[in-house]
């Protein structure tokens, strides 16, 4: 069964330092998401690619986060520099028809 | 963002009891509802989805009905096992737009 990839599973940084995570979605989905999950609570939209243009971004901290899909396949998610208010689980979703989006495992993220 | 609010919070049921979990959301340009299982370290897994045109979806155990005048729509599991025991998050979007995800309910079934 096809799965939506990510690495790393588990991140520790201190604050300041800069920290990236990486996707690789199902082949063949041509919309990407990221999404951010505080603890206890549900997942926010960061940024949404359709193919490698970005669809929404509306929702992600421009000073410090920035996201790329530039060949339209997997996509990297970066932090520059960490807070401790960015500790949290970053997740990937990738969907093919717009409405079934499917998750990965999450990159869970401390900052120290 | 448009909230959708999720209840109960916490959960706790009986082994082979029925889990309820209702949403409710406020706009009326969503046009699907689904529901994600999320195990503990883990990304969120879908459940089961609906589309308004339809008024109740079964999947197994799992059912969603949908009451699109109240702008309500809740789970319902069936026949609960231990193994159920996850987090559950209502969401709704229209066409291509992000998920819009309820807080989540943490449902316990004990035996």
């Amino acid at each position: 069964e096809a799965e939506v990839a990510q690495s790393p599973r588990y991140k520790i940084t201190e604050k300041s330092q800069a920290v990236a995570f990486w996707c690789d979605p199902i082949s063949g989905h041509a919309t990407l998401y990221w999404y951010r999950q505080i603890l206890g609570q549900g997942p926010e939209l960061l940024v949404q690619f359709q193919d490698e243009s970005v669809v929404d971004d509306s929702q992600l901290p421009k000073d410090r986060f920035s996201a790329e899909r530039l060949k339209g396949v997997d996509s990297t998610l970066k932090i520059q520099p960490a807070e401790l208010g960015d500790s949290a689980m970053y997740l990937c979703a990738s969907s093919l028809n717009n409405y079934e989006q499917y998750f990965g495992p999450g990159t869970r993220l401390t900052v120290t | 963002q448009q909230q959708v609010k999720q209840s109960p919070q916490s959960l706790i049921v009986q082994k082979g009891g029925i889990s309820i979990i209702n949403c409710a959301y406020e706009n009326t340009a969503f046009d699907y509802f689904p529901w994600y299982q999320q195990f503990p370290g883990k990304g969120p897994a879908l459940l089961i989805a609906i589309r308004p045109d339809v008024s109740e979806k079964k999947e197994g155990r799992f059912t969603i009905s949908f009451n699109k005048s109240a702008k309500q729509f809740s789970l319902h599991i069936m026949d609960s096992q231990p193994g159920d025991s996850a987090t559950y998050f209502c969401a709704k979007a229209f066409g291509n737009t992000p998920l819009v995800f309820g807080k989540g309910t943490r449902l316990s079934v004990i035996a």
